[in-house]
């Protein structure tokens, strides 16, 4: 089974912090992905990474950076993190093919509060 | 860009009765891959169901099955003989098959979810 693990599941950082969130998958998948999930907004794409150091800012990027050094991991970053930042993290991946129809597989989540 | 609507903030239905859940998406591809999610309280995402495009023959799983009307853009969830452990948000998801000049996968596109109570 594929297994997406993420470093936390919950974390309470202070304004203005840098703040790491880490996600590693075991299944050589090459597309991994960051979302934000909050209620009534569903789950927003944050960064796209379709392989190694390789990225594309999804539709909210403002206020975070990635970093995808390894193919296993895949690193959010809040540079300074901000009270609007409190949300739900959620980190997938998938193949990376075009031609294959695969789902996208989810860790647990990341509950994080910006105080 | 794409756009998954979900008009359904909440539902409720009776155990072992039977309820649909809606989704509609915009987009002006016809190669695309369509997905339910479901989300229960431990907050674990799990895939319920899948179609592609390209199929006409609406997939199911188990108790679960789905509605796809590829001309309205329409690709509603059936869950029959509901259970307490069907409780949950439920996602609707859009991901393209188009081909990028890399060859890499698209992303995913979700909805807002509804919020699925199963009532004993």
């Amino acid at each position: 089974d594929v297994k997406v693990t993420q470093s936390s599941r919950y974390l309470v950082k202070r304004t203005g912090e840098k703040v790491f969130l880490e996600c590693v998958q075991d299944m050589d998948h090459e597309n991994m992905f960051w979302y934000r999930q909050d209620p009534g907004l569903g789950l927003r794409l944050i960064y796209f990474s379709y392989d190694v150091k390789m990225k594309e800012k999804g539709d909210i990027p403002e206020g975070y950076s990635v970093s995808r050094e390894k193919k296993e991991r895949f690193s959010l970053i809040l540079e300074s993190a901000s009270t609007n930042q409190t949300s739900m993290y959620l980190c997938a991946s998938s193949l990376g093919q075009y031609l294959l129809n695969t789902e996208a597989f989810f860790g647990q989540g990341t509950r994080l509060t910006v105080v | 860009a794409q756009t998954v609507t979900q008009s359904q903030p909440e539902m409720s239905v009776q155990e072992a009765e039977t309820v649909t859940l809606s989704c509609t998406y915009d987009t002006s591809e016809s190669d695309y891959y369509l997905f339910w999610y479901k989300q229960p309280p431990s907050r674990q995402m799990i895939l319920v169901i899948r179609q592609e495009a390209y199929k006409q023959q609406n997939a199911t799983e188990n108790r679960f099955s789905v509605n796809f009307q590829k001309a309205a853009k329409s690709f509603s969830l059936k869950i029959s003989d509901s259970q307490l452990g069907d409780a949950a948000m439920y996602f609707c998801a859009y991901r393209s098959a188009r081909r990028r000049r890399d060859n890499y996968g698209q992303n995913f596109v979700f909805g807002p979810g509804t919020r699925l109570s199963v009532l004993p």
